[in-house]
Formats: C-alpha cells, structure tokens, sequence
C-alpha cells in the first residue's frame, strides 16, 4: 500500500534559518508529488507539486522541492525562513489518471521572531 | 479557494445524535472528497465520489456514510455521532491539470461530538 512519511513533526527555527522538511513514500510507480502549507485556523493551500520533469521545482513564497526518485523523497526546502511561514506542512503523493491521495501526517513549523 | 463551501463551519453536537455535513461547489467539478484531520494522523481520506451518486469507501469509512445526488454537493452523514468524531472535516475537489489531478480544499467544518 502506499504509505507516505514525514519525520519532523515538529520543526523550530529563528527567523532568516534555513528549512528542510523531509517526505518519503512508498510506491512502486510513477507518481505525483505535493506539498500543502495549513496556516493557523485555515484549510490546507498547495504550495508546489511534481509531475514530471526538471525535478527540482519552486512554489509559491520562496519554496521549492527536489524529487530524488531513487531515495523515493520529495523534500521541501526554504533558503530563509520567515515568521509568517508557522504553519503544518503536509507532503502527498497520487499516482498519475487516479483519484486517490496519501497525505502525510504533517510537520508542524512554528518560527521564532 | 476554488469555490468550495462547507456548511456548517462549526458544530457542536451529542453522542448518538445524527450530523450532516455539506460541501458545495461551484464549478461543477467532478471529484469530491470528505477528510478528517486529526492531530498525529494528518488527513485521512473518509468518502469520496467520482460523480452524481457515484461514491466509495477511503480509509477511514466506518461511521460514515455520505449521498451526492447532484454535482454540486456532497453530503457527509455521521449516522450515530460519537466522541471519537470529534474531528476537523475538510472538503476537497480535484481539478485536471497536466495529465493529473490537484486537490483544493475547502475551509473546513469544525466537529465537536460530547
């Protein structure tokens, strides 16, 4: 079955720090890659996804990931953290044409002014 | 926000009562979804359907059941309402892009089973 893991749940860093939240899965085919950001009281946003090509892609507010398809990681990755980025950051994978997802169980960010 | 709905935002409710819970769209897309949101579990998929009255299981189903008897709405119904409910609910559509789907997700309902 898939399965998709994030190891940082919790994730403290100062402001101006760089960030590096890790997600592996396990599926054995090709698949689509995403990460959410969930704002304090908020619904989850996308930040940045994969499908297919240059494997490192960049989101929005600075963000980017690099997908490692022989490590099965898409780890997000941010050159300076800001407060505003606090937030759960949850890593999914689909498989391509199918409707399902996986999510991870999140990493919570929070970051001190 | 990809025009989802979710009604009601926030309730509060007591065991064995019954509870409905509506996500609406507006653009007519055709895949829908009900997640819980759980601390230390992430999101697990409840129900989702692929059109009107199509629906099927994910994994957390038991407990729930749900109807989407028109393309714009998708009903969650806890039959029998329990503590163990108690949860954050997200809507979620799925939009083609690329040769692959996007999921965005609506604002929540916030559940409270005492």
């Amino acid at each position: 079955a898939q399965s998709v893991s994030q190891h940082n749940h919790h994730v403290i860093l100062s402001e101006a720090a760089s960030l590096e939240l890790g997600c592996n899965y396990s599926y054995g085919g090709t698949v689509n890659l995403f990460w959410y950001v969930q704002y304090p009281g908020q619904h989850l946003q996308l930040l940045l996804k994969y499908f297919s090509g240059d494997p490192l892609v960049k989101g929005i507010k600075g963000f980017e990931a690099e997908f490692i398809k022989s490590k099965f990681s898409f780890n997000l990755r941010k050159p300076s953290v800001q407060w505003s980025d606090t937030a759960e950051y949850f890593c999914a994978v689909n498989a391509p044409r199918t409707y399902k997802y996986i999510f991870g169980t999140g990493t919570r960010l929070k970051v001190l002014a | 926000d990809a025009g989802i709905t979710q009604s009601p935002r926030h309730k509060v409710t007591e065991t064995g009562t019954p509870v409905t819970l509506r996500c609406h769209q507006t653009e007519n897309h055709r895949y829908m979804y009900w997640y819980r949101q759980d601390p230390g579990h992430g999101l697990r998929l409840i129900h989702y359907s692929y059109g009107v009255k199509d629906t099927d299981k994910g994994e957390v189903s038991d407990g729930y059941s749900v109807s989407r008897s028109k393309t714009e709405d998708f009903l969650l119904t806890l039959e029998s309402a329990t503590s163990s409910q108690t949860s954050v609910y997200f809507c979620a559509i799925s939009i083609t892009s690329g040769g692959s789907y996007e999921q965005y997700f609506g604002p929540g309902t916030r559940l409270t089973v005492t």
